[in-house]
C-alpha cells in the first residue's frame, strides 16, 4: 500500500529556531505539493514541484520559508527563523501529473508548534 | 483565481440518514473536483473525484454530481454510519495541477 511519509509527526520548538520537514512521495509519482492547514485559514498550497522543479511558490513567505527536492524520494520544507504564527500542520502531498493527471495523495502531516 | 465555497461548515445527521454537502467555484476553467475525507490527526484521504465531461459519479455509498453551468458540485453520502463522522473537503482544479480547498464541512452522524 504506498502512501507519502512525513517526518517528523510533531515538532514543538522555540521562537527564531529553524524547522525542517521532510517528506517521502509515492514511488513513482512525479510532482509534490506542500500545504499548511490552520483553522483559521483551511487548507492553503505553499508550493509544488513538478520532477523535482519548483512551478508555483506563490504561497509561501520567501522571507523564512525555503522548499526543496533534493532527489525524487525527499521533499522538505524548512521554516528559518521560526514564529507562533508558522504554528500549523504542514501536509506534503504526491500525484502524478501528465496533463490529466491530478489526483493527490496526502501524507500523515506535520504538526508544528512554535512556542 | 480560483475560488470554492462550500456549505455547509457543519452537519449533524442520524445514522441512516443521508447527507449532502455543496460546493460552488468561481473559474469555469475548472476541470476536476475532488472530495477529501479528513479524519482527527490524519492527512486528507481522497473518497471520490468527478472530471467536467461527467455529470455524476458513484461509488457504494457516496456519490458526487457537477452541474457546470451553474458552477457547483455536490457529495451526497446515503445511509450514513458514525464511521462516516469526519471533516469532508471539496476542491476544485484549474491553471496546473493546483488544487483549490473549500473551508470544510464538519459532519457528525449521531447513532
Amino acid at each position: 500500500d504506498a502512501r507519502v511519509t512525513q517526518t517528523p509527526r510533531h515538532k514543538v520548538t522555540e521562537m527564531g529556531q529553524e524547522v525542517t520537514m521532510r517528506c517521502q512521495p509515492i514511488l513513482g509519482h512525479n510532482t509534490v505539493f506542500w500545504y499548511r492547514q490552520t483553522m483559521m485559514q483551511g487548507l492553503e498550497l505553499l508550493a509544488y514541484f513538478r520532477n523535482r522543479a519548483p512551478l508555483d511558490d506563490s504561497g509561501m513567505p520567501k522571507d523564512r520559508f525555503s522548499a526543496e527536492m533534493p532527489d525524487a524520494t525527499l521533499a522538505t520544507l524548512k521554516i528559518q527563523p521560526s514564529e507562533p504564527r508558522d504554528s500549523a500542520v504542514y501536509f506534503c502531498a504526491s500525484g502524478f501529473g501528465s496533463g490529466g493527471g491530478d489526483t493527490q495523495y496526502f501524507g500523515p502531516g506535520t504538526r508544528l508548534t512554535v512556542l | 483565481g480560483e475560488n470554492v465555497e462550500q456549505h455547509p461548515s457543519t452537519l449533524s445527521v442520524q445514522e441512516g440518514d443521508s447527507a449532502v454537502i455543496k460546493c460552488t467555484y468561481s473559474d469555469s476553467a475548472s476541470n476536476y473536483f475532488p472530495w477529501y475525507k479528513q479524519e482527527l490527526g490524519k492527512g486528507p484521504q481522497l473518497i471520490i473525484d468527478i472530471r467536467s465531461n461527467v455529470g455524476e459519479k458513484k461509488d457504494q455509498r457516496i456519490a458526487v454530481t457537477l452541474n457546470k453551468t451553474a458552477k457547483h458540485f455536490s457529495l451526497h453520502i446515503t445511509e450514513t454510519q458514525p464511521e462516516d463522522s469526519a471533516v469532508y473537503f471539496c476542491a476544485a482544479k484549474a491553471a496546473g495541477n493546483k488544487l483549490t480547498f473549500g473551508g470544510g464541512t464538519r459532519v457528525l452522524v449521531k447513532p
